[in-house]
């Protein structure tokens, strides 16, 4: 399986949104609804932020969404704080009981 | 609130057998997934496997040949041994309850330890 591709870096000003994709495949994003999406910032733990696509953990902000098409899924940080500064990695079932994670992608808010 | 925390050495030879435990407080093992998941330094995440409290397994493809978890119910842990290591196996290794498919996913983590392969 091959890891989840995701764009190296997103930014945004704070206030402003900020999407970030994650592509896969159809046996993997495309083929299930178990895309989940974990922050992660310097010398931390990653910290589950979404899951099933679009569920919101408990504590977790609704500024943080997600979505899916096809084989491609996306995560939007709306209303950018300084806080969002992290590393961003999607995360998806890819069948056989396996997990693959994405590439991850780095948000600066500037 | 349950808490998990990684234990083993830091250093590990090249062609030896890396070996860690994951410590769970705070709730039981028992009736949940449990993974392994790594992250080289700078580099993006890697999940390695995973077993459940009855003790099935499933593994990366792509380390299955030198990766075993195993998971001891009366003492709350779970381990993992990674063998014949090299240099691309240094790595902050991560435990985390779940797996891609449980509701929800990866919810609780260890806060990690680096283990460095080097002669």
């Amino acid at each position: 399986q091959s890891a989840l591709t995701q764009p190296p870096s997103a930014s945004g000003s704070p206030g402003q949104s900020v999407t970030i994709s994650c592509t896969g495949t159809s046996s993997d994003v495309g083929g299930y609804n178990y895309v989940s999406w974990y922050q992660q910032h310097p010398g931390k733990a990653p910290k589950l932020i979404i899951f099933e696509v679009t569920k919101r953990p408990s504590g977790v902000p609704d500024r943080f969404s997600g979505s899916k098409s096809g084989n491609t899924a996306s995560l939007t940080v709306s209303g950018l704080q300084a806080e969002d500064e992290a590393d961003y990695y999607c995360s998806s079932y890819a069948g056989s009981n396996n997990s693959v994670f994405g590439t991850g992608t780095k948000v600066t808010v500037l | 609130q349950v808490q998990l925390q990684e234990s083993g050495p830091g250093l590990v030879k090249p062609s030896e057998t890396l070996s860690l435990t994951c410590f769970v407080s705070g709730g039981s093992i028992s009736s949940n997934f449990w993974s392994w998941i790594r992250q080289p330094p700078g580099k993006g995440l890697e999940w390695i496997g995973y077993i459940y409290y009855s003790g099935s397994t499933n593994y990366n493809p792509s380390l299955k040949s030198r990766v075993t978890i195993s998971v001891d119910t009366s003492k709350n842990h779970f381990s993992l041994k990674l063998s014949s290591v090299t240099t691309a196996d240094t790595a902050v290794y991560y435990c985390a309850r779940g797996t891609a498919m449980s509701y929800p996913p990866f919810d609780y983590w260890g806060q990690g330890t680096l283990v460095t392969v080097s002669s």
